[in-house]
């Protein structure tokens, strides 16, 4: 079972808010990923880390930001939520296997923006 | 456009079917992995094939990946509520890290 966790598992927020989604893992990756799910779309990389201080933006352009000041800890900050925010959000971290890497994901956050 | 086409987009079956999903791209990917997602939950990787023509085997579900390495297949045998979920491929372009999902496959096992 992956130890990646994210807080919180669903949200409900009105619009202009400020919100952090949390996440962490506890496998020593380095590399992370946020991802956006919405019901049958495919997931959406948005954002990603290769290691402490580094961070990319993903395939989809996303309003948010995210920082990786700790190996373990990778959140995602939306300095004034919107309603078409409202998504899925899957927090990865991931190791090689072999020549392969391997995706580790959280629960994901339930996000409702009114 | 969506790099990874997976069929059919829903598909409901009694226990004891079998059944047969499908993954397929116009590009090369050196990786193709499935997961199996389950409401509320984030996705599990199942398996990850590597070689064209390569076959897996998971207990009842079987893992096929194209000779060309484009394209995949998933088959489970005599299907149970347990296999209910939404099954997603992700494909791993060659010298890239990041994966490339399809929309998946929604999968209803009725008792």
């Amino acid at each position: 079972e992956a130890d990646i966790y994210q807080t919180p598992r669903y949200l409900v927020i009105g619009t202009g808010k400020k919100i952090t989604l949390e996440c962490s893992q506890t496998m020593g990756h380095d590399k992370m990923y946020w991802y956006q799910q919405d019901p049958g779309m495919e997931l959406h990389l948005i954002h990603y880390s290769y290691g402490v201080n580094s961070t990319e933006k993903g395939d989809l352009s996303s309003e948010s930001t995210v920082s990786r000041i700790r190996t373990e800890h990778f959140p995602l900050t939306l300095e004034s939520a919107r309603p078409s925010h409202t998504s899925q959000y899957l927090c990865a971290s991931s190791e090689l296997r072999g020549h392969q890497e391997t995706q580790y994901f959280g629960p994901g956050t339930r996000l409702l923006v009114l | 456009t969506q790099l990874l086409e997976q069929s059919p987009q829903f598909l409901s079956i009694q226990e004891g079917e079998n059944l047969t999903v499908y993954c397929n791209s116009s590009s090369v990917f050196s990786s193709l992995q499935w997961y199996r997602q389950e409401p509320g939950e984030g996705p599990v990787l199942l398996v990850t094939v590597v070689t064209g023509g390569e076959v897996k085997k998971l207990k009842r579900l079987t893992f096929q990946f194209g000779d060309a390495r484009k394209d995949s297949s998933l088959h489970i045998t005599a299907a149970q509520p347990g296999d209910t979920g939404l099954y997603l491929c992700a494909g791993e372009k060659p010298g890239d890290y990041k994966l490339s999902f399809g929309a998946g496959t929604t999968v209803t096992v009725r008792a």
